[in-house]
Parts: structure tokens; sequence; C-alpha cells
């Protein structure tokens, strides 16, 4: 098991440029997540999907958009990045399990200049 | 308005001391508690968690203990090894549904001297 895959690593973009982010368990968890990390935040919830086919706002979800493509990834896309968005993203999923444990990729490094 | 506080940003142990990382919360819907560790350039690894009907729960070295009425959770880690070096995120849910998220503090950068 590949567990979550995550792509790119690096990115580097131009204010007002768009990109989507991809993510991509093979656990076949129902839920997942994206989160993003600063310096000093820890991690925010950006949008998360508890089930294919729904899609929720977290508490920093201005600026992006999600897609819950089918139950085995989930996308993240920013249609007109600005540098407050320069940040590492993370995504995460879990199965319906008493203790809440989220698995996490490797995550993308995203700047915008 | 922050719900889960990690007020020391780091913390430096001796190689085979105890490692004490301490946790608050203010929402008291809180009831799922867990504690992730993360080394550079890689994502969050689940560690331990601790749900609010426990007081404790011990995995190895890790144990984390939860005081609900002071809404206050730590993690001890005994012995600590230099592997152990790493941030430690605290992370709480009010539920274990399929809409739970989690909440997380800003973490604790831990460092073990040999």
């Amino acid at each position: 098991n590949a567990g979550v895959t995550q792509t790119p690593k690096f990115q580097v973009l131009k204010t007002g440029q768009s990109m989507t982010l991809q993510c991509a368990q093979d656990m076949n968890h129902n839920s997942m997540y994206w989160y993003r990390q600063d310096p000093g935040m820890g991690l925010r919830l950006i949008y998360y999907s508890a089930s294919e086919g729904t899609t929720d706002k977290g508490e920093v979800p201005n600026g992006y958009n999600v897609s819950r493509l089918n139950k085995r990834e989930f996308s993240l896309r920013l249609e007109s990045a600005a540098p407050s968005q320069t940040s590492v993203y993370f995504c995460a999923s879990r199965d319906l399990d008493p203790y809440n444990e989220q698995f996490f990729g490797p995550g993308t490094r995203l700047t915008v200049l | 308005d922050q719900q889960v506080k990690q007020n020391s940003p780091s913390l430096s142990v001796q190689e085979g001391r105890i490692s004490i990382l301490n946790c608050d919360y203010t929402n008291s819907m809180f009831d799922y508690f867990l504690w992730y560790k993360k080394y550079p350039a890689e994502g969050p690894t689940f560690l331990i968690s601790i749900s609010s009907i426990k007081d404790k729960n011990e995995d190895g070295r890790f144990t984390v203990f939860l005081n609900k009425s002071a809404k206050h959770l730590s993690l001890h880690i005994v012995p600590s090894q230099p592997g152990d070096s790493a941030v430690y995120f605290c992370a709480a849910s009010e539920e274990a549904g399929a809409n739970s998220k989690l909440t997380f503090g800003k973490g604790i950068t831990l460092s073990v001297r040999p």
C-alpha cells in the first residue's frame, strides 16, 4: 500500500496563476481532508470530504476549491494564486474508526511569487 | 480563537530522561484527543490517542494523560531518544463520525540531546 500520495512535491507559481494539487489514497477510506501548514500556525483545515460526493468547508477555505473525483481521489484547486497561499499543503484520509486517526500524505510545498 | 493550545514552542531534554509535552483546550465538546509526530519534509504520523472516557493511555514509551476538568492533556515520553526529536502536534475532535474534523495546536519542537 502506498497510503496517501500527493503530487507535485514542490511547485512555484506566479501571482494569478492557477494549479491543482492532487491527492490519492489506496486504503479505501471514506473521508479525506486538505490542510495547510504555515510556520507557527500548526495545521489548518481547508476543506474536507466526509464521503464520496460530498465536500465541506473547513477553517480557511477562501481562495480554494475542491473536487472529490471518486473514493480514492481528492483534489485542491487554486484558481488565482496569491502570495498568502505560500504554504505546505497536506492531504489526509481516514476510515470510520473510534479514534479519529487520520493518515497524512508527504505534503506539497507551494511558493507563490 | 485558538481552541487547542500548545503554549511552549520548544522543549529540549537529555537522552534517557522524560519528555513532557503539554496541551490545553478550550472547547468542552472535545471528546477525542490525538498526538501526531512530524519530521521535516514528511507528513504527520499518528502517535497515540485518548478518548474522554479515559484519563490515561499507554503505548510503549508513550503515555497520554487527560484531565477533562482542567481541559489539559500531556504526552510523556520515557525514556527519550534522539530519534524522538520532531515536532509534536496535539489535536482534538468533538466526535468520531464521518463528519469528524480535527483541530490542531501549533506544535512543539522536541529536541533530545545525546
